[in-house]
């Protein structure tokens, strides 16, 4: 049982670049999410998923694409990275329902840096 | 729209000196109140969920009391090993959107042996 796993860990982009930012949790959690935190900032989510197929933007999705096709992962697109985007960003799952009150399960992070 | 407020930003204590950490929050129907800690270079770590005033948990050394405005994390005889940051974070009944958290900026917490 590995919980959630983010790949990569580090990642210096160019101004202009696009990537993916990879995210998979093994613990059949309907709800997923993705956070950027930033230094005084605390954690702002970007995007989230209640199940396969569904997303929905957060507090701050501009300049980020997300797609949900399995249960199992939910990755994070940027489509054009500007230096605004240096963050550190955080992938979090959950149940749905009563058991989501355990809270959220975090990835370690990537720690993405536009130059 | 949601507002969650800790104080004080950063907290330094010697070990064994107790105090606690505070968590303001506005939201318009509270489903649940979730505190959180984080290592540096880690993802943060679930500690506990409150649900209505008057509520309390405890894990060791913490113990988590809530209100209708505010959350107290009280933490008794520090060790060097709690040092982190501690989130707290908020989630409110919405209709589709029961899942969101909104999250404090966190309390940096370091504990001198």
């Amino acid at each position: 049982n590995a919980g959630v796993t983010q790949t990569p860990k580090f990642q210096v982009l160019k101004t202009g670049q696009s990537m993916t930012l990879q995210c998979a949790q093994d613990m059949n959690h309907e709800y997923m999410s993705w956070y950027r935190q930033d230094p005084g900032m605390g954690l702002r989510l970007i995007h989230y998923s209640v199940g396969a197929g569904i997303t929905d933007q957060g507090e701050v999705p501009n300049g980020y694409n997300v797609s949900r096709s399995t249960t199992e992962d939910f990755p994070l697109r940027l489509l054009s990275a500007a230096p605004s985007q240096t963050s550190v960003y955080f992938c979090a799952s959950s149940y749905s329902g009563r058991q989501g009150m355990g809270g959220y399960t975090f990835g370690s992070g990537t720690r993405l840096t536009v130059v | 729209e949601d507002q969650v407020t800790q104080s004080p930003e950063a907290l330094r204590l010697q070990e064994g000196e107790s105090s606690s950490l505070n968590c303001s929050y506005t939201v318009s129907g509270l489903r649940g109140l979730f505190w959180y800690r984080q290592d540096p270079g880690k993802g943060p770590e679930f500690l506990f969920t409150l649900y209505s005033a008057g509520e309390e948990k405890e894990k060791e050394r913490l113990k988590a009391t809530l209100t209708k405005k505010e959350s107290f994390l009280h933490i008794t005889a520090p060790k060097p090993e709690d040092s982190a940051t501690y989130l707290c974070a908020v989630q409110a009944y919405r209709s589709g959107s029961n899942y969101k958290l909104t999250f404090g900026k966190g309390t940096l917490l370091t504990v001198n042996p």
